[in-house]
Parts: C-alpha cells; structure tokens; sequence
C-alpha cells in the first residue's frame, strides 16, 4: 500500500531564517506531487505541483520554492521566512497513470513564524 | 459566484444523529466529487470519490450526488464521537477544488 510521510510535525522558525520541509512518498512511482497551505478559516491554497522530477508549477507568487530531486521526494523550501508564512502545510501525492484520481495527504507540518 | 460553496459550521449533534453535510457548485465541467475528514491537526483523508448522480454507500457514510441541481452531500447513520472532525468537500476536473470545511462535533 501507498504511504506518505511528512516531516516535522511542528516547526518554529524565526523571521528570516530559511526553510526546509521534506516530503517521500512510498508504494507508487511517479506520483503526481502536490504542496498545500491550509489556513484557519480560508481552505486548502495549492502552492506547487509537480508531474515528475524537475518539473515544478507554482499556482502563486510567494516567498516559497519548491523542489522534486527524487521520483517520490518533494521538498518545500525558503530563503528567508516571513511572518505570512506560518500555517499548517500539506504534502500531497496522486496517481498520476490515472486521470482525476483523488488527492492522498500526508499528517502536515505546522510552521510557526516568530 | 464561488465555484464552491460549504456551510462551515460549526454543526454540533447529539451521538446516534444522522448528520446531513452540503456542497454546492457553480462549474458544470466538475465531474468527479470527493469527501475528505480531517481530524484536528491531521491531514485531509479521502472517505468517499464518486463521478456519477446518485447514491455511494460505504458503511455508516453516504455520498449523494446531484449534478442537475449542482448539489453534493454526505450523509453520516448513527453518528459516533470519532465522527467529530472537519469534512471537506472536493471537485475535480482538470485541478481539484475544495470547500472550506464543516467542522463537525458529536457530543456522547
């Protein structure tokens, strides 16, 4: 079966320190991989996707990148963090052989800007 | 028009309740639905995918699909404490759309 892991579960950062969160996923190959913010009161925002290694689409301008080294390896990163930035941050993969399939989220990694 | 539209709660209903949760859409392009349950602090887990009008049954949960009226539900029997989460509903067609959440609380 299919897994995804995601970590840290919780991360404090200061403002302007950088930014790395990694996520694999397991028991599938080229996944279909996708970065959501979740904030309070505002739904799920899709920040990244990506269809394979290297290739990455941001859905909007921010202070965040996104990066696929590996086939199941999705890492969100920043340079220098923002206030703005803090928010409960999902990984996401689909199987990309079928069309439409549904989204598989991972425990997310709740970032606190300080 | 929002494409989305989901009542955010919060809903509060006593242990045993049939609980009736709503979405509706603007975009008739939508043709794959989803139900999502997240508990606090936890990811969005899928718990019901369907693609056409009518009824999906799995256990205690029921999908309700309307495409004429643009109108999906999620239909929980014999609500339980573990039920209380927040459910999202979701859209797909070429990208996937969520709603905004109901926060569901069931009280023993």
């Amino acid at each position: 079966s299919q897994t995804i892991h995601q970590w840290p579960a919780t991360l404090v950062q200061p403002v302007g320190s950088p930014l790395s969160l990694e996520c694999t996923v397991e028991g599938t190959s080229n996944p279909n991989l996708y970065w959501y913010r979740q904030a309070a009161g505002r739904g799920l925002q899709l920040l990244f996707y990506s269809v394979g290694i290297g290739q990455i689409s941001s859905e909007v301008p921010q202070n965040l990148s996104a990066s696929r080294p590996q086939d199941r390896q999705f890492i969100l990163s920043s340079k220098k963090l923002l206030l703005s930035d803090s928010g409960f941050y999902l990984c996401a993969w689909s199987a990309q052989a079928v069309p439409n399939s549904p989204l598989h989220f991972g425990n997310g990694t709740r970032l606190t800007v300080t | 028009q929002k494409e989305v539209e989901q009542d955010p709660g919060p809903l509060s209903v006593p242990e045993g309740a049939i609980v009736s949760l709503n979405c509706t859409y603007s975009n008739s392009a939508f043709q794959y639905f989803m139900w999502y349950r997240q508990y606090s602090r936890k990811g969005p887990e899928l718990l019901m995918y369907t693609y056409s009008s009518g009824n999906k049954e799995d256990g205690r949960f029921t999908a309700q699909v309307d495409k004429s009226s643009k109108y999906i539900s999620l239909f929980i029997r014999d609500s339980q404490p573990s039920d209380s989460a927040t459910y999202l509903c979701a859209f797909s067609t070429q990208k996937l759309v969520f709603g905004q959440g109901t926060r569901l609380t069931i009280n023993p």
